[in-house]
């Protein structure tokens, strides 16, 4: 049974860069994708970034320019990193499992998630 | 970049009733449309895949349907415990949500 945690910062100043990092338990951190995604507080879901152990990250092009997410094969974590945050970064960051779910076609979801954890913006 | 849409933002329901969650998709995705289940300070859960596959473990009164742009997920009784926040995504390309409908007790 794969679990995910996430851990990092809970305060981050302003223009500085968060970052987070997502232990894999249970699982291992090379057979699958893995994802970002936050939730401002009262408000919806926002896809950031998700990537294959050794691939090519692929990126929220609304966040693009400040985000970065890696593996770390050694560690079975996951990181991100979002530099020059406002307090419109403000959000319970998720990581996240991304599955292919049917044995036949690329249809993927995300089907294991972290608990989240809150990131405060403000100096 | 797609964007996804959804109506209504909020519906009010009785339990026992037949709810339908509409999903719109700004160009056509086929069927690469996920909807997934938050409870308030909880993680989401994936209740449908490929639009209208269900999850292992999902309840069956769950269903999806659609392809292309427009989507549909339907509780077909309502329960105690599905009382939330419902959110389709697209895995077409990226991982776009949807902004959601909240269904709360009428």
């Amino acid at each position: 049974q794969v679990q995910l945690q996430e851990s990092g910062p809970g305060l981050v100043k302003p223009s500085e860069t968060l970052s987070l990092t997502c232990t894999v338990s249970g699982g291992d951190i090379s057979r699958y994708y893995w994802s970002w995604i936050r939730q401002p507080p009262g408000k919806g879901l926002e896809w950031i970034a998700y990537m294959y152990y050794s691939g090519t990250p692929n990126y929220n092009p609304s966040l693009k320019s400040r985000v970065t997410i890696s593996v770390d094969t050694s560690k079975n974590q996951f990181s991100l990193k979002l530099s020059s945050v406002t307090a419109a970064d403000t959000a319970v960051y998720y990581c996240a499992r991304r599955q292919q779910l049917s044995p036949h076609y690329y249809y993927y979801g995300l089907d294991v998630w972290g608990q989240g954890t809150t990131v405060t913006v403000s100096s | 970049d797609i964007q996804m849409t959804q109506s209504p933002s909020s519906l009010s329901a009785s339990v026992g009733d037949r709810v339908t969650i509409t999903c719109r998709a700004s160009q056509s995705i086929r069927s690469y449309l996920n909807w997934y289940q938050q409870k308030p300070g909880k993680a989401p859960k994936i209740l449908i895949y490929a639009a209208s596959s269900l999850q292992s473990g999902v309840p069956s009164r769950f269903s999806g349907s659609g392809s292309g742009t427009d989507f549909t997920l339907t509780i077909s009784s309502l329960q105690p415990e599905d009382f939330a926040t419902y959110y389709c995504q697209q895995s077409y390309s990226s991982g776009a949500f949807g902004p959601g409908t909240k269904v709360d007790i009428k």
